[in-house]
């Protein structure tokens, strides 16, 4: 099973700041197959990218993927005040399919 | 418009059963597979394993191997997940998710409560 650690667990930002969270891979993520999803409280997750780095269709061009193997990112440009939230990882490579455990963006 | 459509929370017993029904519209559920994804209050997402709709091939996360089943009824364009021997870390909000691979589309949510 591919054990998915994201960090921070906890980033402190205010709006128009950029945001960097980090997804490590306990082994190679097979042909990228990476997405990330946010989720706001009390909503289900939205998918956000797949592929490691396509953005899915909808998503505002502030949110972007990128990585390979076992190091993934993303990285939001400008932090909007809708973009605080919970944001997980999730590989779809292999199975078991897996999640981090999530990063919270808070408003600082 | 692509919709999964979830059945109303539940509140079960410590060894009971519960099926969650999750109603595909907008699109014939034998296109797509189904995955099951849970999360327990304040933590994060869990994959409970996926059906596929055309053959009804199933595939489970190992922890809950011979208490989930998943089936569908293509006649109603309807998924279900039954869990069984419920237990109290079983809390949690079950969602369905269209496919297998990356998660476009969710259900709504069903909130299963195990309480004595």
């Amino acid at each position: 099973e591919i054990v998915l650690t994201q960090s921070p667990g906890t980033l402190s930002l205010s709006p128009g700041e950029r945001a960097t969270l980090s997804c490590r891979a306990s082994q190679s993520v097979s042909s990228n197959y990476l997405a990330w999803y946010q989720q706001r409280p009390g909503q289900a997750p939205r998918l956000l990218i797949y592929g490691a780095s396509s953005r899915a269709t909808g998503i505002p061009d502030r949110f972007s993927g990128s990585g390979s193997g076992t190091d993934f990112t993303l990285t939001i440009s400008r932090l909007e005040p809708e973009d605080f939230a919970v944001y997980y990882c999730h590989q779809y490579g292999s199975s078991p399919r897996t999640f981090g455990q999530g990063t919270k963006v808070e408003i600082k | 418009q692509v919709q999964l459509v979830q059945s109303g929370a539940e509140v079960k017993q410590p060894g009971a059963s519960v099926k969650v029904s999750c109603k595909a519209f907008g699109y014939t559920l034998i296109s797509y597979y189904i995955s099951w994804v849970r999360q327990a209050p304040g933590q994060g997402l869990e994959w409970v394993g996926w059906i596929s709709t055309y053959n009804g091939n199933t595939n489970y996360a190992q922890k809950l191997q011979g208490r989930v089943t998943m089936t569908t009824d293509t006649s109603t364009n309807t998924a279900y997940m039954e869990l069984r021997s419920l237990r109290s870390d079983d809390t949690a909000m079950y969602y369905c998710v269209r496919g297998s691979e990356y998660f476009l589309h969710w259900g709504q949510g069903t909130l299963v409560t195990v309480s004595s």
